[in-house]
C-alpha cells in the first residue's frame, strides 16, 4: 500500500507563475516531511523540509505547507523558472530513519 | 565537496550473473541507505546502515540481495543470481546522524539484466 501519494503525475506552468505540487499521506504518525527534486540521470536532491510542529516553511522561492488534519503536504514555487523543470518527490518519515517516497510529479515550466 | 559516489553508473549483464553495486558516502556521514527505483513501485528503501551496522533490511526483496558496509566509507549491494526483474535504478544515499537530517543521494546505477 502506498503510504504517500502524489496524484498528479505531471504539471505544466508558465514561467513566472506559481507552481503548486501536492502530496497526501496516510499515517498520522509521520512527523517529518521533505521535498526532493530530481533531474534526469541524477539522484534526488534535497529541496526543503518541514516538521510536524509547523504548518509552513519558506526558503526563497520555495514554500512547503503542511495540513496535518487533512494529511496533506504541498510545495509552492513562485515565481517558477524553466530551471525548475524536474520531477518532484515528496517524502515522509517517522522517528526512525526510513523515508517513504511518493511516485513523483513531473513539473514543466514553459518559457 | 564530493557527494555520494556510486559505481558503476550503468551495468548490463545476463541473468544468473552476480552483480555488485558500490557506494562511497559523504565523508562524516554515519547513515547509509540503499534505494531501488522502478516504474511500478517508485523509490523504495531496501536497507539502511547506521555506524556501519545494518539497522533495517526489511525492504530487501529476496535472499538473492545482500548488502555490506565494511567501513564508514564504503558499501556494496550484491545480487546473486540476478534476474530480469531486478532491472532498475539503484540509489545510495547518506546522512549525518539519525532523526531529521536530509539524505543526500548519489546519481544511481542503472542496472539492466538481460
Amino acid at each position: 500500500d502506498q503510504q504517500v501519494k502524489q496524484n498528479s503525475p505531471s504539471l505544466s506552468v508558465q514561467e513566472g507563475r506559481i507552481s503548486i505540487l501536492n502530496c497526501d499521506y496516510t499515517n498520522s504518525m509521520f512527523d517529518y516531511f521533505l521535498w526532493y527534486k530530481k533531474y534526469p540521470a541524477e539522484g534526488p536532491t534535497f529541496l526543503i523540509s518541514i516538521s510536524s510542529i509547523k504548518d509552513k516553511n519558506e526558503d526563497g522561492r520555495f514554500t512547503v505547507f503542511l495540513n496535518k488534519s487533512a494529511k496533506h503536504l504541498s510545495l509552492h514555487i513562485v515565481p517558477s523558472q524553466p530551471g525548475d523543470s524536474a520531477v518532484y518527490f515528496c517524502a515522509v518519515k517517522t522517528g526512525a530513519n526510513n523515508l517513504f517516497f511518493g511516485t513523483g510529479t513531473r513539473l514543466t515550466v514553459i518559457p | 565537496d564530493a557527494g555520494v559516489i556510486q559505481s558503476p553508473r550503468h551495468e548490463v549483464t545476463e541473468m544468473g550473473q552476480e552483480v555488485t553495486l558500490r557506494c562511497k558516502p559523504i565523508s562524516g556521514h554515519n547513515s547509509l541507505f540503499w534505494y531501488r527505483q522502478t516504474m511500478m513501485r517508485g523509490l523504495e528503501l531496501l536497507i539502511y546502515f547506521n555506524n556501519n551496522v545494518p539497522i533495517d533490511d526489511s525492504g530487501m526483496p529476496e535472499d538473492r540481495f545482500s548488502a555490506k558496509m565494511p567501513n564508514a566509507s564504503f558499501s556494496t549491494l550484491k545480487i546473486q543470481p540476478s534476474e530480469p526483474r531486478d532491472s532498475a535504478v539503484y540509489f545510495c544515499a547518506s546522512s549525518w546522524g539519525v532523526g531529521n537530517q536530509p539524505q543526500h543521494f548519489g546519481d544511481g546505477t542503472r542496472l539492466s539484466i538481460l
